[in-house]
């Protein structure tokens, strides 16, 4: 069975950068079928979309991210990480990490979260 | 952006009621929608993809359906294992975007 873990600091400073892994165990990432995905979570708020790394290595950021943010795979040690720089107290969240899987539906591919991190809870605070 | 306006925000309901979601896309996304469900203090659950196909290992009563840019999931007897988050989502294009989520409380 697949799992995927989050790790890293908890707590980071303003205008510092934020550095995430996720681990992934139980199965492969070099799996075409699949791509790689981070989301997050204000305290009491709903979810966002940060940004996904595809299998073929393309990469999607969110817009509102501007240029903070970058993800990379590592398919032989089946993680993946996240680096948000400069971040403020905004950046509080729990960030989840998430497999991306593609599904063929009356003929036309849908992608959709299937596997999802517990989540990892990080404070920007100084 | 796409936005995916969700409704209500919040909803009381109790045990065996039928209760229905609904999600708004502000352009036409065809069926490219999911949803998940989110327990307090958990990672999301796939629920629903592609609008109306019930990911494996979910309870039928939980379905999906679409109508132009208006989805809805319904739940058809509300379980006590039911009452959570439940968000939206778009997969038609990046940014993939989330509903603001409804809160499902028991009445």
């Amino acid at each position: 069975q697949l799992q995927l873990q989050e790790s890293g600091p908890g707590l980071v400073k303003p205008s510092e950068t934020l550095s995430l892994t996720c681990t992934v165990s139980g199965g492969s990432m070099s799996d075409s079928a699949y791509s790689w995905g981070w989301i997050r979570q204000p305290p009491g708020k709903g979810l966002e979309w940060m940004g996904t790394i595809y299998y073929s290595g393309s990469t999607y950021y969110n817009p509102s991210l501007d240029s903070r943010l970058s993800v990379s795979i590592d398919t032989s040690e089946t993680q993946f990480s996240l680096k948000l720089t400069s971040v403020t107290a905004a950046d509080t969240a729990v960030y989840f990490c998430a497999r991306l899987s593609y599904y063929n539906n009356g003929g036309f591919s849908v992608d959709c979260f299937d596997m999802w991190g517990q989540g990892k809870m990080v404070t920007v605070s100084s | 952006d796409i936005q995916m306006t969700q409704s209500p925000s919040s909803l009381s309901a109790s045990v065996g009621d039928r209760v229905t979601i609904t999600c708004r896309a502000s352009r036409t996304i065809s069926n490219y929608v999911n949803w998940y469900q989110q327990r307090p203090g958990k990672a999301p659950n796939l629920l629903i993809y592609a609008a109306s196909t019930l990911q494996s290992g979910v309870p039928s009563r939980f379905s999906g359906s679409a109508s132009g840019t208006l989805f809805t999931l319904t739940i058809s007897s509300l379980q006590p294992e039911d009452f959570a988050t439940y968000y939206c989502q778009q997969s038609y294009t990046t940014p993939n975007t989330f509903g603001q989520g409804t809160r499902l409380d028991i009445k």
